[in-house]
């Protein structure tokens, strides 16, 4: 069964780089799209961005400016980095997977656990 | 910018069926996703490509699509239905596709 395992510090000053790493353990690396969404407290589901095994990426236009999504296919593992936080940056961020047939998205499959990110001076 | 367009709540009683919309003027070319997201926990994957359903979920969940909405479908709603509902999309418009989410959908199983 694949599980996704994710961490990373979860409070932050303003003006910080937020940086979260998701594990990927069983199934395929390769075959799939690895993604970040975040969830603002009450709020609902915002996409940021995603990467594949190769390093292609493709961010939300509004965060391309401050977002990288990386990946290590050694280590099974990619990562988020947003930089310049702010209040507004506060939220419950989750990793996820997404697959695809014939290309096409066949949805977001399997989430990781969420982690609660604040940022407070 | 691209939006999807949910009701805010939905009220059912138990057994009843329950019908969330979801709203967007690419839908008729561009598949819809719903997930259900539980208090406390990630959101789960429902129903892909307007109408696929994996296969752990239960058949009272179904999708389907007209014109410009999307819908999803509980049938004989149980009270562990009660749960945010979000969809998702693609958008298009830009240099580069990206994913939008509807606002979610709260149901209540009254």
């Amino acid at each position: 069964q694949v599980q996704l395992q994710q961490w990373g510090a979860g409070l932050l000053k303003p003006s910080e780089t937020l940086s979260l790493t998701c594990a990927v353990y069983g199934g395929s690396f390769s075959d799939y799209y690895w993604i970040w969404i975040r969830q603002p407290p009450g709020k609902g589901l915002e996409w940021i961005g995603e990467v594949n095994h190769s390093g292609s990426t493709n961010y939300k236009p509004s965060l391309k400016s401050r977002v990288t999504i990386s990946v290590d296919t050694s280590k099974r593992h990619f990562s988020l980095r947003l930089s310049s936080v702010t209040a507004a940056d506060t939220a419950v961020y989750y990793c996820a997977r997404v697959g695809s047939s014939g290309g096409i998205s066949d949805g977001m499959d399997v989430w990781g656990q969420g982690t609660t990110v604040t940022v407070s001076s | 910018s691209y939006e999807l367009t949910q009701p805010p709540s939905v009220s059912v009683s138990p057994g009843q069926t329950a019908r969330i919309t979801c709203s967007g003027d690419a839908l008729p070319n561009q598949f819809a996703y719903w997930y259900q997201q539980k208090p406390g926990q990630a959101p789960g994957l429902l129903i892909y490509k307007d109408t696929e359903r994996p296969s752990a979920i239960p058949e009272r969940f179904s999708g389907s699509s007209s014109g410009t909405t999307v819908t999803l479908t509980i049938s004989g709603v149980q009270a562990e239905d009660e749960a945010d509902y979000y969809c998702h999309s693609t958008d298009t418009s830009g240099s580069y596709p990206s994913v939008v989410f509807g606002g979610g959908t709260k149901l209540a199983v009254l």
